[in-house]
Order: structure tokens, then sequence, then C-alpha cells
């Protein structure tokens, strides 16, 4: 199975300022025959279930705010928040999807500082 | 609206049975893939298992595998998840969620939750 790995498991970040969370894969889910990374970013609020913030690693699901980016190829991939929002309190998970046991990453809390 | 709403989630003791439901609405449920994904109490997500837009293909995760079994009824827009052989560690918040064409899941039903003890 492709272990996802999240860091930090936790961020605390001022509003207003920059957040980073990093995914790194086991293995490389770059699929060479489309040159697409099969990697997604989630958004979980509480007693919510989670919302597609990006997939393709880098492409925005429609009617996700542009201060959520995603980037990064191969193991390697970044979310950031540009500007952070109240509203952006949530825990985020990357998952992978080349393999066909998806994976989901362990998680990073997300909060004000 | 697209919708998807589970139901069927219960207390069950270990070792017993329970079968999982998943009304989809708003969209051509038999052009998509469907997955269930569950997660335990104040823990992370865990993808169980894939169910193509046919039937034709399914997955599922090494932790249920032989004990569940997706399904899906394309003329009722339902999918399924039979779950037998049930253990304390299968409690958990299950989701049915659909599958796009990069196999990201953009539609999440709100959960059902099942619980396995005595």
């Amino acid at each position: 199975d492709i272990v996802m790995t999240q860091s930090p498991d936790s961020l605390a970040v001022s509003l207003g300022e920059r957040a980073t969370i990093n995914c790194k894969s086991s293995q490389s889910v770059l699929y060479s025959s489309n040159n697409k990374n099969y990697l997604a970013w989630y958004q979980q609020k509480p007693g919510q279930p989670p919302k597609l913030l990006i997939y393709w690693a880098s492409t925005r699901e429609s009617g996700v705010p542009d201060r959520f980016s995603g980037s990064g190829s191969g193991t390697d991939f970044t979310l950031t928040i540009s500007s952070l929002q109240a509203e952006d309190v949530a825990v985020y998970y990357c998952q992978q999807s080349y393999d066909t046991l998806y994976t989901f990453g362990q998680g990073t809390k997300l909060k004000i500082k | 609206e697209v919708q998807l709403v589970e139901s069927g989630g219960g207390l069950v003791q270990p070792g017993g049975s329970l079968r999982l439901s998943c009304a989809a609405s708003g969209f051509i449920f038999s052009s998509y893939s469907m997955n269930w994904v569950r997660q335990a109490p104040g823990k992370g997500l865990e993808w169980v298992s894939f169910v193509s837009s046919s039937g034709a293909i399914i997955y599922y995760a090494d932790s249920v595998k032989g004990r569940f079994t997706i399904s899906r009824d394309n003329v009722k827009d339902s999918l399924y998840l039979q779950m037998n052989s049930l253990r304390a560690e299968d409690t958990a918040v299950y989701y049915c969620a659909r599958g796009t064409l990069a196999s990201a899941f953009d539609i999440w039903g709100q959960g059902t939750m099942v619980t396995v003890s005595s």
C-alpha cells in the first residue's frame, strides 16, 4: 500500500498569514501516461463530512476560494492557504488514488494562533 | 441538488452483520464510481471500498476484504455495503462518496454511525 505522511500533525497560524501543509507519499503517484498526479486534498470541519479542495495535486475544485492552492509532483506535495481566514480552521487530509487501494494521510489540524 | 444520504447504521454485537445504504439524487448515478470511506471516533479517514459505475470493478481495503461487500443498484440510484463478521475496530462513521475522473471524492453524504459492541 502507498503510505501517505502529512506534516505537521498540527499547525497554528495567525489570521491573514500563510499556512502550509505537506504530504509525502511512499511511492510516486504520478501517472506517466497522462502526466497527472493522483493526489487530492480535503478539508473537514467538526461534525461535517470532508470537502474536496484540490485534485490532480493542483486543480482547485469548483467553488473553492483561490487562497487554497496545491503544488508538488511525484512523492512530495503541499497545500497552501495564502491568507488564513477564521473559517479555514479544520483538519486537512491528503489522499492518493494512484493505487487501487486508496489511502489518506493522517490529517493536519489547523488552528488560529 | 446533488445529494447522498446514508442509512442503516446502528449498534451491533461483535460477529454480527449490518447493511448500509446510500441513496443518491440530483445526478446521473449510473455514470459515476462510488466509494465507502469510514472514520473511527476522533480518528482520520480510511477508505473502505470502491465500485465502478457499472459495478464490474470492485476494490476493498485489506482491513475489510472478505468481510464487507459493496454493491450498487443503478435503477434505484443506490449504493450498499454489506458488513459481516463485524469487529470493534469497525466502529466508525461510514460515508458514501462519489468518485471523479481524477479518482477524488467530490460529493459526500453526512455519514451513518456503526457501533460494534457487546
